[in-house]
């Protein structure tokens, strides 16, 4: 089943905060989130892991929280350039060897 | 280093006709992907493989076939093209860890097929 983010869009200014959320209706073993800017693929940002462990590129923090089945991005000071749609995409099971579906994404817009 | 690679960019089909999008990695990874992207939708699964030789369904694969051809290569066919599959194709590799949740996905640039 695929994953749920909120808000469905967000507006910001320069130099402000955001946080997108992402739930589950089943259990969390991962999560992952992606970027993707107009007209092209979706980038990596980060995976969250079981028991808290972060792996990721970009100075862009997240949570995951798997008692509540659900993991949060936090985009603090936000740069023109965080401008985009924003990815969860979780593992449908334990086994990493299984479909990794995504949710509906979250177009986050940032004005000068 | 090319990442994944997707061919065609664009096509234009008719209703009915077939054509398969082939997509390439260069980075050995083990685990590949076809999502489509609608307005709105976000990215759904269509078919995936997890390593060379299996192949599985993923969310929306009714109209749709794959080939993991090799470790490299994983083709996506229509068989008989309809408007409803009218949509931007992307194809995806990750490496598998043994027993970890790790593995980044990496995205072609997408293919538009667009069905009249």
């Amino acid at each position: 089943q695929q994953p749920v983010q909120s808000p469905q869009a967000v507006i910001l200014r320069e130099g402000e905060d955001a946080v997108i959320n992402c739930s589950s209706s089943k259990a969390l073993y991962s999560v992952h989130w992606y970027r993707q800017k107009h007209g092209e693929a979706p980038v990596f940002l980060m995976i969250l892991l079981k028991g808290g462990e972060q792996k990721g590129h970009e100075k862009i923090s997240a949570s995951f929280n798997e008692k509540k089945q659900q993991s949060s991005l936090y985009l603090t000071a936000s740069q023109l350039s965080y401008s985009g749609t924003y990815f969860c995409g979780a593992l449908d099971g334990s086994s990493n060897t299984g479909k990794l579906i995504f949710g509906q994404g979250t177009t986050l817009q940032v004005k000068p | 280093n090319a990442g994944v690679t997707q061919t065609p960019k664009f096509q234009v089909l008719k209703t009915g006709q077939s054509m398969t999008l082939q997509c390439a990695q260069d980075m050995n990874h083990n685990s590949m992907y076809w999502y489509r992207q609608d307005p709105g939708m976000g990215l759904r699964l269509i078919y995936y493989s997890a390593s060379e030789g299996t192949t599985d369904k993923g969310e929306v694969p009714n109209g749709y076939n794959v080939s993991r051809l090799n470790k490299r290569e994983f083709s996506l066919r229509l068989e008989s093209a309809a408007p409803s599959q009218t949509s931007v194709y992307f194809c995806a590799s990750r490496l598998l860890g043994a027993g970890a949740h790790t593995g980044e996905l990496f995205f072609g640039e997408g293919s538009r097929l667009t069905v009249l």
